[in-house]
């Protein structure tokens, strides 16, 4: 498995202002994933972040609004910019880890953001 | 377009009886199949998966799930459930044809609740 860390672990915005969470793993990993999880849904790939290089986006996501930085290969920060109270989501980091076997990636899931913006 | 679907929001049983949590799934190609739980203000953890093989995978907690490539279906399954097991449970697919790797695809949950 693997060890994921996030701060804050829940914070209340006011509208218009910006808030980074931060992502932590406990070891090297190639790529880092962005979720959302809105009030009663399912989660949804906001962006996945390689180290060096730009963060991808998915359709309906883009920089502008959720900025991402891939400093090194155990971190890295999604920021929710300029929010409005529909950006009040719990936001997931997540990586992914060879299995035992080494047959497959298995996805690991950080503990969540919850975020409510007024 | 690769899916899932879990037709139940939510499924209510007692404790000590089996459990079951339904998934179908739609994709191209071999499915990689996983489920994952959600506590009350936790993040996702990692049940199980499904990659190839027997078609009968067991995972964390007692759980195991059961592979059915005619029904597309990847139920979940708990011969006896706890009330602890209430929680959130999601159903996901890897997208085999998103080129960064990784992509999980969910279903919309269903929340289990365990009875004394």
């Amino acid at each position: 498995s693997a060890v994921i860390s996030q701060k804050p672990s829940r914070d209340i915005c006011q509208r218009g202002t910006s808030l980074t969470i931060q992502c932590q793993v406990d070891s090297q990993v190639t790529m880092m994933f962005w979720y959302r999880q809105q009030p009663g849904q399912s989660l949804t790939l906001i962006a996945t972040a390689n180290q060096g290089s730009e963060a991808t986006y998915e359709s309906g996501f883009v920089i502008d609004k959720f900025p991402i930085s891939r400093p090194n290969l155990t971190f890295s920060t999604l920021t929710v910019s300029n929010m409005s109270p529909e950006d009040s989501s719990i936001y997931l980091c997540s990586v992914e880890r060879k299995s035992e076997d080494l047959s497959t990636d298995t996805q690991y899931f950080g503990p969540g953001t919850r975020l409510t913006v007024l | 377009a690769q899916s899932v679907a879990q037709p139940e929001d939510q499924v209510n049983v007692a404790e000590g009886n089996p459990l079951t949590v339904k998934c179908t799934y739609s994709v191209s190609g071999n499915p990689y199949l996983f489920w994952y739980v959600q506590y009350p203000n936790r993040g996702l953890q990692f049940l199980l998966k499904y990659i190839t093989g027997d078609n009968l995978v067991k995972g964390s907690y007692g759980f195991e799930a059961e592979f059915n490539k005619s029904q597309t279906s990847f139920h979940l399954k708990k011969p006896s459930a706890l009330v602890s097991d209430s929680a959130l449970y999601f159903c996901a697919v890897r997208d085999v044809f998103y080129n960064q790797g990784g992509k999980l695809i969910f279903g919309q949950g269903t929340e289990l609740s365990v009875k004394p």
